[in-house]
């Protein structure tokens, strides 16, 4: 079955500006999580999202948004973005965000300039 | 919060050798504690996880042992190959902390041929 899918793979925006990154789920999988991996700070998490709702969040600024379609589709906003925004945005599917099987897709590298 | 302490940071052994990593982690409610590789610019790939009420797991060169009692949990793998080489991470999951992993922060493993 396909995997979890990313979209843009890159993107270079400038300082200011807004951003929207895309990821869908592995067929059957109702849980979406998002999560920004630097050199500096590792992989950390962002938001969860399941049948819709944000179930989830981590300890970012509310600059960093999401949603979640009908389809479990989830999109990543970014707003007024920062040079410290640059970094690779990985989401995780799973059947139901618990204990068991977490899939990644390839991810959106976020460069701002 | 919930913490995960991975070491070594980084671990260079020869081909053949085994590669043992070592994580701790903080809050006993966790329940699930996976292992990803991730090579270069490619995403996280799930290797290997351990549910809270198993000790021990074995995929052929790769195991997972969990010490609960210790609240830590380590990977090893033997008759390591070239293309072991890559970033692992660990994570631990909280139990009710739906879609959220906890990172640690990666070993650098490098198998010298």
């Amino acid at each position: 079955k396909a995997g979890v899918t990313q979209t843009p793979r890159y993107l270079i925006k400038t300082r200011g500006q807004q951003v929207t990154l895309s990821c869908s789920p592995i067929s059957g999988h109702r849980s979406v999580s998002w999560y920004q991996q630097t050199p500096g700070q590792g992989l950390q998490f962002l938001f969860e999202y399941f049948s819709e709702t944000q179930r989830n969040k981590g300890n970012f600024p509310g600059r960093f948004s999401g949603r979640q379609f009908s389809n479990s589709r989830s999109e990543m906003n970014v707003s007024t973005l920062e040079l410290g925004d640059s970094a690779l945005y990985l989401c995780a599917s799973s059947l139901a965000g618990e204990d068991y099987g977490y899939t990644f897709g390839s991810g959106t590298r976020l460069t701002v300039v | 919060g919930e913490n995960v302490e991975q070491h070594p940071s980084t671990l260079s052994v020869q081909e053949g050798d085994s590669a043992v990593i070592k994580c701790t982690y903080s809050d006993s409610a966790s329940n699930y504690f996976p292992w990803y590789k991730q090579e270069l610019g490619k995403r996280p790939q799930l290797i290997i996880d351990i549910r809270s009420n198993v000790g021990e797991k074995k995929d052929q060169r790769i195991a997972v042992t969990l010490n609960k009692t210790a609240k830590h949990f380590s990977l090893h793998i033997t008759e390591t190959q070239p293309e072991d080489s890559a970033v692992y991470f660990c994570a631990a999951h909280l139990s009710g902390n739906t879609g959220k992993l906890i990172f640690g922060q990666g070993t650098t493993l490098q198998v010298k041929p």
